[in-house]
């Protein structure tokens, strides 16, 4: 069974503009994270989508956007993008979205903002 | 938001040798901590999912325990190996699957 996916594996993208980021869940699982990864840091939470509803949102500002997609995938989108937006971005999925789930990683879009 | 500390930030271990480092997380409002394996250019790989106040799980010659009352976790590796060179990442969820990672121990194991 294929892990999570995530495309494209690298981006770069100038200020100001859009980038969409995609994640395939494992097969069956139904809820999507995502999350960003700076240097030095630990992921950061972003959103949590369970059957195609957002359930939570980080401390991000309004240019994040996400959705799900009814066969579970998902899309991550940034608008206007900023140098500080430049980071290597995470998808998880999980079978339920619960506390108690293990989450599976995806190997992460690192994105860089020039 | 949680703050979630982890200690040491780094670690150089002699293969062979044992070693154990720490999680630190509020207490109030528990539901879970999960800690993370990441090596360098891979995916982030699930160790241990806790939720029980001296909950003690293993894997191989890793294993982790857990206290909610006082707001810790120690992960242990026993006989250090060059393949558990990574960094570690302990992670207790502020909601439902709402992971708030730590900064993570990265550990290096010397041949």
């Amino acid at each position: 069974d294929a892990g999570v996916t995530q495309s494209p594996t690298h981006l770069i993208k100038t200020r100001g503009q859009h980038v969409t980021l995609r994640c395939s869940p494992i097969s069956g699982h139904k809820s999507v994270s995502w999350y960003q990864q700076v240097l030095g840091q630990g992921p950061q939470f972003i959103f949590q989508y369970y059957e195609k509803e957002e359930r939570g949102r980080g401390n991000f500002p309004d240019r994040f956007s996400a959705r799900q997609f009814p066969n579970y995938s998902s899309e991550l989108n940034v608008n206007a993008l900023l140098l500080g937006d430049s980071a290597l971005y995470l998808c998880a999925s999980s079978s339920a979205g619960s506390s108690y789930n293990e989450q599976f990683f995806g190997p992460g879009t690192r994105l860089t903002v020039l | 938001i949680l703050n979630v500390e982890q200690s040491p930030q780094s670690l150089h271990v002699q293969e062979g040798d044992s070693t154990n480092f720490t999680c630190s997380f509020p207490s109030s409002n528990f539901y879970a901590l999960h800690w993370y394996r990441w090596e360098t250019a891979k995916s982030p790989e699930a160790l241990f999912v806790m939720t029980l106040n001296g909950d003690e799980k293993k894997k191989g010659r890793i294993s982790a325990t857990l206290n909610t009352k006082e707001g810790y976790s120690y992960l242990y590796i026993k006989g250090s190996q060059p393949e558990d060179s990574a960094t570690y990442l302990c992670a207790p969820p502020f909601g439902n699957e709402k992971l708030t990672f730590g900064t993570g121990t990265r550990l290096t194991i010397i041949p």
